[in-house]
């Protein structure tokens, strides 16, 4: 059972480069997430996607698009990469019931010279 | 001000201590609450959830909510060594969208 699997885990990108980070469950989930945790920060969101086929806004979404492209994936691009992008990004998941905690994945660690 | 607030450390305790972590938070409205841990170069873990107010146990673990203070805490028990870690705190309103606010973590060290 893999639960939430992102990849790559490790990028160096350029400023100006642009990037796609995956993500995909196994655990039939509805809802699916982005956050960037940066030290002193938290974890801060960036995008979710409620449902299949819908995606909104999370705290952070600037410079950054998504793609739920089925039930089991959720994409995170960054089509000009900056340096103030530099992060570890997480994905997480949870059934859709209220009364449900997430579940992560083990990041993509992203730094941008 | 943040929605939610927790001393980032870190703690440093010995081995067999009791611990006690905690979060303070302003939106009256936030109803679950939930306790991750975080190894290093991991993703966050889940460790205790709750509903509204009250304790929790789950072995050497304990949660409890003071919506009255607006005051959270995570309890360790006879702390390990493999207890180090990141401990996050967060929570959610009743509502749809199920957006989490997290606290920005306290780092733990268990010395045996």
């Amino acid at each position: 059972n893999a639960g939430v699997t992102q990849t790559p885990k490790f990028q160096v990108l350029k400023t100006g480069q642009s990037m796609t980070l995956q993500c995909a469950q196994d655990m039939n989930h509805n809802s699916m997430y982005w956050y960037r945790q940066d030290p002193g920060m938290g974890l801060r969101l960036i995008y979710y996607s409620a449902s299949e086929g819908t995606t909104d806004k999370g705290e952070v979404p600037n410079g950054y698009n998504v793609s739920r492209l089925n039930k089991r994936e959720f994409s995170l691009r960054l089509e000009s990469a900056a340096p103030s992008q530099t992060s570890v990004y997480f994905c997480a998941s949870v059934v859709g019931d209220r009364d449900q905690p997430q579940h992560f994945g083990d990041g993509t660690r992203l730094s941008i010279l | 001000q943040k929605e939610v607030e927790q001393d980032p450390g870190p703690l440093s305790v010995p081995e067999g201590a009791i611990v006690s972590l905690n979060c303070t938070y302003s939106n009256s409205a936030f109803q679950y609450f939930m306790w991750y841990r975080q190894y290093s170069r991991k993703g966050p873990e889940l460790l205790m959830y709750t509903y509204s107010s009250g304790n929790k146990e789950d072995g050497r673990f304990t949660a409890q909510v003071d919506k009255s203070s607006k005051y959270i805490s995570l309890f360790i028990r006879d702390s390990q060594p493999s207890d180090s870690a990141t401990y996050l705190c967060a929570m959610r309103e009743n509502t749809g969208g199920f957006k989490t606010i997290f606290g920005a973590g306290t780092r733990l060290f268990v010395k045996a």
